[in-house]
C-alpha cells in the first residue's frame, strides 16, 4: 500500500508569494493534519480535517489555510510569505480523530 | 512550562546497550502517547503507541507510560547504530481533535 504522498518535496518561494502544498492520504483514511516543523522543533500542530471537515486549528495566522476534498486528499495554502514559514510541512494521515497518525515525506519550503 | 518536555540531548549509548528516553507532559487528561523516531533531514516515522499505564513491548522497543506522574518512556535494546536519530514524544490532548502535541526531541547517538 502507498504511504503518505506529499508533493512537492522542495520548493523555493520569495517573500510575499502564495504556495500551495498538497497531500495525499494512505487509502482508507479519512483523516488528514498539517504540521510546520523548524529545525531543532518538534512539528507544530497547524490544522486537522476529518471528512472534509475542519475538526481543529493550530496557533497560526490567517495566512495558512487548508481543505480536504471528496477523495481525502488535502491542501495547506499560505499567503503573504514570509521569511519565518521557511520550515518543513509535514502532512500526517489517520484512520479516525484519535487514533495514529503517519506522516508523508513532508515539503521543504524555503522563502527568500 | 512546555506542554511536552523532553531532555533534547546528545544520548551518548554504545552499541547493544539500553537507551533510555524519557518525557514529561502537562496535560493531565492526556489520552494517548506516540514514539516518533526522526532521522536527520526526513520526517518522523511511528514507531509505537501506548494507551494505558503500564508497558507495551514490540521488538527492541518498549514503551511505558505512568499517567499519575505525567511521563511516558520509550526503551531500545539492543541499541544499533541504526537507532541514531532523534526520538519525538507526542501527545494527544482528549477533546482536541487528534491534534498531536510533540517534544523538542531527543536525539539518541549509538556508538560502535
Amino acid at each position: 500500500d502507498a504511504g503518505v504522498t506529499q508533493s512537492p518535496t522542495h520548493l523555493i518561494k520569495t517573500r510575499g508569494q502564495h504556495v500551495t502544498l498538497r497531500c495525499s492520504p494512505i487509502s482508507g483514511h479519512k483523516s488528514v493534519s498539517w504540521y510546520q516543523q523548524v529545525l531543532g522543533q518538534g512539528p507544530q500542530f497547524i490544522f486537522q480535517y476529518y471528512e472534509k471537515e475542519e475538526r481543529g486549528r493550530g496557533n497560526f495566522p490567517d495566512r495558512f489555510s487548508a481543505r480536504q476534498f471528496p477523495n481525502y486528499s488535502s491542501e495547506l495554502n499560505v499567503n503573504a510569505l514570509l521569511l519565518g514559514d521557511s520550515a518543513l510541512y509535514l502532512c500526517a494521515s489517520s484512520p479516525g480523530t484519535d487514533r495514529e497518525a503517519f506522516f508523508g515525506q513532508g515539503t521543504r519550503l524555503t522563502v527568500v | 512550562q512546555k506542554e511536552v518536555e523532553q531532555n533534547s540531548g546528545p544520548l551518548s549509548v554504545p552499541e547493544g546497550a539500553i537507551a533510555s528516553l524519557n518525557c514529561t507532559y502537562s496535560d493531565r487528561v492526556s489520552q494517548s502517547f506516540f514514539w516518533y523516531r526522526q532521522y536527520s533531514g526526513k520526517s518522523p516515522e511511528l514507531i509505537m503507541s501506548i494507551y494505558s499505564n503500564g508497558d507495551k513491548e514490540d521488538g527492541r522497543f518498549t514503551a511505558q507510560l505512568n499517567k499519575a506522574s505525567q511521563y511516558v518512556s520509550l526503551l531500545i535494546r539492543d541499541s544499533q547504530p541504526s537507532d541514531s536519530a532523534t526520538y519525538l514524544c507526542a501527545v494527544n490532548p482528549r477533546g482536541t481533535a487528534s491534534k498531536l502535541t510533540f517534544g523538542t526531541g531527543t536525539r539518541l547517538q549509538v556508538t560502535l
